[in-house]
């Protein structure tokens, strides 16, 4: 069964904080990718990465850096956690074999930042 | 560009009707659509994908309807239960690039 994980459902941090979000994917996906989720806005893409130890901006990148260094492992880092970065958190993984395969997402991680 | 709405359009429907859900897509030139459900505190799951050399697409008690013309992505449950609660976003993908998606649209099942 495809299972994507994230290692928090909830986290609270207070602003200035490091802040790190783990995603593990089992399904020996290539592509890996961050999104945020906030109310009547659509997924948001932060970043993504087709490969290990490579990473490519989305749509919304400041404030956010990430790391690949395995194949299945994907993290997020707010390198000084903001209030305005307080939302849901989404990881998603895609196969890199074919253009016509869905994305497999993660249950989410609420982040809320005092 | 992106919207600023804050809340999401919500269709209600009694239990037992059908229900149509709409999505305006952006790009004339995508080729591959997903609907995907997201319950409350879940991540999105997929329900149902099409390519765009169809314009229907059923599945179990679903069927997606794509009209490329107005750009337009329906998606139609039948007989809707009250298990089908949830926000329900489209997402477009233009030849392997990354996906584009809609903010959603809420479906509230009425008893």
């Amino acid at each position: 069964d495809v299972k994507v994980t994230q290692s928090s459902r909830y986290l609270v941090k207070r602003t200035g904080e490091k802040v790190f979000l783990e995603c593990v994917q089992d399904m020996d996906h290539e592509n890996m990718f961050w999104y945020r989720q906030d109310p009547g806005l659509g997924l948001r893409l932060i970043y993504f990465s087709y490969d290990v130890k490579m990473k490519e901006k989305g749509d919304i990148p400041e404030g956010y850096s990430v790391s690949r260094e395995k194949k299945e492992r994907f993290s997020l880092i707010l390198e000084s956690a903001s209030t305005n970065q307080t939302s849901m958190y989404l990881c998603a993984s895609k196969t890199g074999t074919g253009i016509y395969n869905e994305q497999f997402f993660g249950p989410g991680t609420r982040l809320t930042v005092l | 560009g992106e919207s600023v709405g804050l809340h999401l359009p919500t269709l209600s429907v009694q239990e037992g009707d059908n229900s149509i859900i709409n999505c305006a897509y952006s790009n004339s030139a995508s080729d591959y659509f997903i609907w995907y459900k997201q319950e409350s505190g879940k991540g999105p799951q997929f329900i149902i994908d099409i390519r765009s050399n169809m314009d229907k697409r059923q599945g179990q008690r679903v069927t997606v309807l794509l009209n490329k013309t107005v750009k337009h992505l329906s998606l139609q449950i039948a007989a809707t239960q009250p298990g089908d609660s949830a926000v329900y976003f489209c997402a477009e993908n233009n030849y392997g690039q990354n996906f584009v998606f809609g903010p959603g649209t809420r479906l509230s099942v009425l008893p």
